[in-house]
């Protein structure tokens, strides 16, 4: 059975780093593209990042240069780094797995983590 | 980059049709993904590729793209269809974005 779970988020100061991990079972995390998607409270989903099956990795604007997502193929996990940390990046990030047939829909994605940015 | 547009609400009487839409510029050209979101839960996949369905997912949930719009039609709408939906493309011409709708809340009455 494929499962992700997420872990690592809480309150964080303005300008903090937190380290995002998503625990997959029931695949092989880099044998599908995975992403981190986030949703701020009462918004809507917002796309962070993904890393390809290549390793190839990209970013959405509002994140590029401070956020890094990677991967530990011995562990099985996804990571999302994020670095200087805003007010605005407060969400529940989610982690999802990519489908490797058809155009790549999500059709896996964990329980979410909440990240809060707040002094 | 690619924008998505998607009503903010629909509503619809229980055992009707909901149609929600979603705008992008020649959006017929992509394949076009739909998640169903419940308060508090994670996303769910309802249809995928413009008109497939994930197994598991009832055949009231169809698609359609065309042009500047694509569409999820629910048939047969009940209570439990009650959530958010939001449209999903990749945009792969923009820097291998993943682009999501602004998401269209759907009650039923």
């Amino acid at each position: 059975e494929v499962q992700l779970v997420e872990s690592g988020g809480g309150l964080i100061q303005p300008g903090g780093s937190l380290r995002l991990s998503c625990a997959a079972s029931g695949f092989t995390v880099s044998s599908n593209y995975m992403s981190w998607v986030r949703q701020a409270p009462g918004k809507g989903l917002e796309w962070v990042s993904v890393i390809y099956s290549g390793g190839s990795t990209y970013y959405a604007d509002s994140v590029k240069g401070r956020f890094t997502i990677s991967r530990d193929n011995s562990k099985n996990t996804l990571y999302l780094q994020m670095n200087s940390l805003r007010a605005e990046d407060t969400a529940v990030y989610y982690c999802a797995r990519a489908m490797v047939r058809g155009k790549w829909p999500f059709d896996y994605w964990g329980q979410g983590t909440l990240v809060t940015v707040s002094s | 980059s690619y924008v998505l547009t998607q009503p903010p609400s629909v509503s619809v009487a229980p055992g009707q049709t909901a149609r929600i839409t979603c705008g992008g510029n020649n959006i017929g050209s992509k394949s076009v993904h739909w998640y169903q979101q419940k308060p508090g839960q994670a996303p769910v996949l309802v249809v995928y590729d413009d008109s497939d369905r994930p197994s598991g997912i009832p055949e009231r949930f169809s698609g359609s793209n065309s042009g500047n719009t694509a569409t999820l039609t629910i048939s047969r709408v009940e209570a439990g269809d009650e959530a958010d939906y939001y449209c999903q493309v990749w945009d792969s011409s923009s820097d291998h974005r993943v682009v999501f709708g602004g998401g269209t809340k759907l009650t039923v009455l």
